[in-house]
């Protein structure tokens, strides 16, 4: 297996641009979540999905993050517009769940690096 | 609120010792515990779990026990080697889905 797939692996944009990230999961794999990493903050997480459904999106930081599901092989994460302090890495991560007695193991992708300018 | 914390930001250990990183929570009942290991630029890689009914778990040079009333986990790396140094991360999940990850501890083996 590929492993989780994420693009770009680098971005580097101007304050107020728009910036799209993009997942490919792991195949079989039904929950996605959206991180962000930074040396202040740590890993945070963003959204999650669940079977495609946004199921809690209450690290968003703002309005000008969204993140969409389209179906079970991709996923994307905008943010619109831009700003210096969106700088960190954001990772993306599969697993598989299915029930309260399941456990989350979480698969990661390599990562974006966004810098805005 | 939720809370995770790791013992230091930094450990350094020489090359043959054990390495023992903590990760102690408050606020959270977590239904289990597991660490992954992160190298720069690279995104975590899961290592061990660990349930709120088990004590204690192996897997080769790695184990991590749990202690539910301490509310606290110990990660071990007996007979370190520098290809350990890392940063470590534990990670704590409930029944639902609600997946809450520690600041970390950068482990550097020396030589």
């Amino acid at each position: 297996d590929a492993g989780v797939i994420q693009s770009p692996r680098h971005e580097v944009t101007e304050m107020g641009q728009e910036v799209t990230l993009r997942c490919k999961p792991i195949s079989g794999h039904n929950s996605l979540f959206w991180y962000r990493q930074t040396m202040m903050r740590g890993l945070e997480l963003l959204i999650y999905f669940n079977n495609n459904v946004p199921i809690d999106d209450s690290g968003m930081p703002e309005d000008r993050f969204s993140a969409k599901m389209p179906n079970a092989s991709f996923s994307t994460l905008k943010i619109q517009p831009s700003e210096p302090r969106d700088s960190a890495v954001y990772f993306c991560a599969s697993s598989f769940w299915w029930d309260s007695a399941s456990t989350d193991t979480q698969y990661f992708g390599p990562g974006t690096r966004l810098t805005v300018l | 609120s939720q809370k995770i914390e790791q013992n230091s930001e930094a450990l350094n250990i020489q090359e043959g010792k054990t390495a023992t990183l903590t990760c102690n929570y408050t606020n959270y009942s977590p239904a289990y515990l597991q660490w992954y290991r992160q190298d720069p630029g690279r995104g975590p890689v899961f290592l061990l779990l660990i349930r709120e009914n088990e004590k204690e778990k192996r897997k080769e040079r790695l184990k991590v026990t749990f202690d539910t009333t301490l509310k606290q986990s110990l990660f071990h790396i007996t007979a370190s080697q520098p290809a350990d140094s890392a940063t470590y991360l534990c990670a704590l999940g409930d029944r639902g889905q609600n997946f809450v990850f520690g600041p970390g501890t950068r482990l550097s083996v020396l030589p």
